[in-house]
């Protein structure tokens, strides 16, 4: 079966100081990856997403980046945090050969950051 | 990728049945209609996705008139476990080569209450 895993659970950076949060799935190949992050209630913002290996797409413009340097790793990062990047950061995945076709997204547990 | 108009929140009594609607005028023709759930700190996970007319699962039934305008998504006989966020969304299956982006609203938060 399909797993998905982020760390950390929980965050809390300082402004300024770098970051690094980390996706992995396991128990399927060549998915399409996504970050999400959801700020101070509902509403989930897709920051980054990536169909292969080294292939990244931004969806707003931002401090943060994004890498993917092996299929089923997805890593958030950021050279200077800012107050605004607190958050609630999701990893998704879809393997669409086994979901069927009906584009179903898989999140993981989530990444609680708190920049002070 | 169409926007969705829901209701930011709703109020309900164990044991009733619930229906959110979701308005997405700009629908297009090879977009389908899909709906997640989302609790406290947690991801959201798939619910129930259609094209027309009727479809039902083990958790939710989604009613899609003709013109697909609209959505709604019934939950039968609610209870306490189902206070959570209901995301709609219209999707286009078929874009996985453009990255099969999921863009979410703001959801409706639905309260169930003893």
């Amino acid at each position: 079966s399909q797993t998905i895993h982020q760390w950390p659970a929980t965050l809390v950076q300082p402004v300024g100081s770098p970051l690094s949060l980390e996706c992995t799935v396991e128990g399927t190949s060549n998915p399409n990856l996504y970050w999400y992050r959801q700020a101070a209630g509902r509403g989930l913002q897709l920051l980054f997403y990536s169909v292969g290996i080294g292939q990244i797409s931004s969806e707003v413009p931002q401090n943060l980046s994004a890498s993917r340097p092996q299929d089923r790793q997805f890593i958030l990062s950021s050279k200077k945090l800012l107050l605004s990047d607190s958050g609630f950061y999701l990893c998704a995945w879809i393997n669409h050969r086994l979901a069927g076709g009906n584009n179903e997204q898989f999140f993981g547990p989530g990444t609680r950051l708190t920049v002070l | 990728l169409a926007k969705t108009t829901q209701p930011i929140s709703m109020d309900s009594y164990e044991g009733q049945e619930v229906n959110i609607t979701c308005s997405h005028n700009n629908i297009a023709t090879n977009d389908y209609i899909t709906w997640y759930q989302q609790f406290p700190s947690q991801g959201p996970r798939f619910i129930i996705q259609g094209y027309k007319t009727k479809v039902t699962n083990e958790v939710a039934s989604l009613f899609i008139p003709a013109d697909r305008k609209s959505s709604t998504l019934s939950l039968p006989r609610v209870s306490l476990s189902d206070t959570a966020v209901y995301y709609c969304l219209v999707v286009f299956v078929a874009n996985y080569n453009q990255g099969g982006k999921l863009i979410f609203g703001q959801g409706t938060e639905l309260s169930v209450k003893p």
